[in-house]
């Protein structure tokens, strides 16, 4: 089975700073995905980064990036230059192949301060 | 290009009844899938469907339910509610099983409250 753990509730961090979110996950299979995925206070949920558990290049969008480490099973999300518009509650989450079924953490809910 | 909708975005039963939630895909995906999000469980898979099919179902009661129509759209129905059945419930359509390496978008999601 599947599972996702994120240990931080909340986290803050100050605008143009930059704050690390942790997530690791456990699976039995060799091919699967990561997501980083945003809700912000309006509910959409909205896709931040994806990994694809083979590549061993860390995914990169912008001013978000993650940190890969399979054999530990560690999914770090960085962001850098953080904005207000980054507050948002932060899901990990973990899928199969060919499949929709997300397998999601708890949440990490991020504030940024001016 | 439209995101998913879904409605109602906000509806109240009372204990015992049931309810349809309607959920129509981004055009051209042909996969959706259903969450449920709740205070106190998270965020947790419903069901699956692509091309009319369920593919997966998570571990939620048999009153719980769902059906995707030939044009993609779908529906789920949960039956005689309880009152822990009240979450904001999420649909999400993706290309997957199309070749692509699945990407989810998500509606705004149906608030049932259960009185």
């Amino acid at each position: 089975a599947q599972t996702v753990t994120q240990s931080q509730p909340e986290m803050s961090v100050q605008e143009a700073e930059t704050v690390t979110l942790s997530c690791t996950y456990d699976t039995s299979e060799s091919d699967y995905y990561l997501f980083w995925y945003k809700q912000p206070p309006s509910r959409q949920m909205i896709l931040v980064i994806r990994q694809e558990a083979y590549k061993q290049q860390n995914a990169t969008e912008n001013r978000f990036s993650v940190n890969f480490q399979k054999a530990a099973k560690s999914f770090s999300l960085k962001i850098s230059d953080s904005q207000l518009g980054d507050a948002a509650m932060y899901f990990c989450a973990s899928a199969l192949v060919n499949t929709d079924k997300l397998i999601f953490g708890t949440g990490t809910r991020l504030q940024v301060f001016p | 290009k439209a995101g998913v909708t879904q409605t109602p975005r906000y509806l109240i039963k009372t204990r015992g009844q049931q309810v349809t939630l309607s959920c129509s895909p981004i055009s051209g995906h042909r996969s959706v899938s259903w969450y449920q999000q709740t205070p106190g469980q998270g965020l947790q898979f419903l069901f699956e469907y692509f091309s009319e099919t369920q593919r997966n179902k998570g571990n939620f009661p048999g009153r719980f339910s769902g059906r995707q129509f030939s044009n993609s759209r779908s529906e789920m129905n949960v039956s005689t509610l309880e009152l822990g059945d009240s979450a904001l419930y999420l649909c999400a359509s993706s290309l997957v099983g199309t070749g692509s390496t699945g990407e989810l978008f998500f509606g705004e999601g149906s608030r049932l409250t259960v009185l």
